[in-house]
Formats: structure tokens, C-alpha cells, sequence
């Protein structure tokens, strides 16, 4: 089965900062990534899918780069709103694996 | 509107049986596969695995086949998860999502469901 990586584990960064969100999968899986976000005690909430297509609602500081095995998720300016855990998952083919998270918070 | 609301929060003892359930509506229900995803107290998000209302079709990841049993009921819209012999380390977090993609095994899942508070403990 195909594995997923996300580095960095946590990071903290100032408002108003540039983040960047590494995902990587084990075996080439073309465009069939997708981005979570999940705020402490929430649902998760799908923020990207086919690696840069923002899901509707999602502000425009969120995108999204990568094809085969590997995979950003980059917020332009941080935002306080934006303190979360954020999931990668594939979904070429089950089983449809998430990353192990990358938790993201202000310094 | 699309949406599946979930069965409340259960406490069970350790051998005890327990099934869940995600009910879909705002959307033909038996045309979108449904996932289930297990979140440990302060992990990350694990696929469980899928079903397809239609026809009952479903797949299971490997760390969690034989250990649970997903089932779907076309007749009141609704997916289960379900035990037949509860341990403390299923204590989790368990959403249902929608797969986004009509009628698509591989796809990405919105919308989810609140999700269900299973705590098991002597």
C-alpha cells in the first residue's frame, strides 16, 4: 500500500507569514491528493482536492501544488483562524490514506 | 442541503457489541460511497473503510479488516459501523464522510458527519 508523509510534524509561525506544508506519497498517485483542516475539537473540513482545486468557500490565501508523489499546501498569510492540524489524503485508489497531520499554530 | 448527522456518544464495557449508524439526506444516498474514519484521543485521521449504498459493495483498509463490520440500510438512508466485541483501545473519535465524487470509490470526502464519541472502559 502507499504510504503518506507530511513534514513538518508542527510548525509555529507569526501572523502575516508565508506556511508551507510538505505531503509525500510512497508510490506516484498523479493529482489524487486532497487537504484537510481540522480545528481542535471540529470536523474536518476538505479544503483542496485534485491537488490545487480549491474547494468552494475556501479563502484564496489556501492553494495548493504537486503532481506524482509530491505535494504542498501553502497558506500566503497566516491567519489566527488558521490554527489547525492539516491532513493530506490520496484517494487513486482505497486504501484511501491520510497523512499523519501537520499541526499548525501562531508564535 | 447535503448532510449526515451520526448516532450520539456511546460508553460501553470491554466484550460489549456496538453499532453506530451516519444517516445521509439532502442527496440521492445510494449513488455516493460513505467512509468511515477513526480519530484516537489526540491522533491523527485514520480510513477505516467504504461502502456503496446501491449494491453494499465495501472495502476495508487493512488494519481494520475483520475488526469491524460497515454496513448500509437503503431503506432509511443510513451507514453503520459496528463491533461485535468492543476493546478499550477502540475508544475514538468515528466520522462518516461522502465521497465527493458520484458514484467514485477513489474520491475525496465532504460532507462529513459531527462524528461519534465511542468510550470504552471497565
Amino acid at each position: 500500500d502507499i504510504q503518506m508523509t507530511q513534514s513538518p510534524s508542527s510548525l509555529s509561525a507569526s501572523v502575516g507569514d508565508r506556511v508551507t506544508i510538505t505531503c509525500r506519497a510512497s508510490q506516484g498517485i498523479s493529482n489524487y491528493l486532497a487537504w484537510y483542516q481540522q480545528k481542535p475539537g471540529k470536523v474536518p473540513k476538505l479544503l483542496i482536492y485534485a491537488a490545487s482545486t480549491l474547494q468552494s468557500g475556501v479563502p484564496s490565501r489556501f492553494s495548493g501544488s504537486g503532481s506524482g508523489t509530491d505535494f504542498t499546501l501553502t497558506i500566503s498569510s497566516l491567519q489566527p483562524e488558521d490554527v489547525a492540524t492539516y491532513y493530506c489524503q490520496k484517494y487513486n485508489s482505497v486504501p484511501l490514506t491520510f497523512g499523519p497531520g501537520t499541526k499548525v499554530d501562531i508564535k | 442541503e447535503v448532510q449526515l448527522v451520526q448516532s450520539g456518544a456511546e460508553v460501553k464495557k470491554p466484550g460489549e457489541s456496538l453499532k453506530i449508524s451516519c444517516k445521509g439526506s439532502g442527496y440521492s444516498f445510494t449513488t455516493y460511497w460513505i467512509a468511515w474514519v477513526r480519530q484516537m484521543p489526540g491522533k491523527g485521521l485514520e480510513w477505516m473503510g467504504i461502502i456503496y449504498p446501491g449494491d453494499s459493495d465495501t472495502r476495508y483498509s487493512p488494519s481494520f479488516q475483520g475488526q469491524v463490520t460497515i454496513s448500509a440500510d437503503k431503506s432509511s438512508s443510513t451507514a453503520f459501523l459496528q463491533w461485535s466485541s468492543v476493546k478499550a483501545s477502540d475508544t475514538a473519535m468515528y466520522y462518516c464522510a461522502r465521497s465527493a465524487v458520484l458514484g467514485a470509490t477513489g474520491s475525496y470526502f465532504d460532507p462529513w458527519g459531527q462524528g461519534t464519541l465511542v468510550t470504552v472502559s471497565s
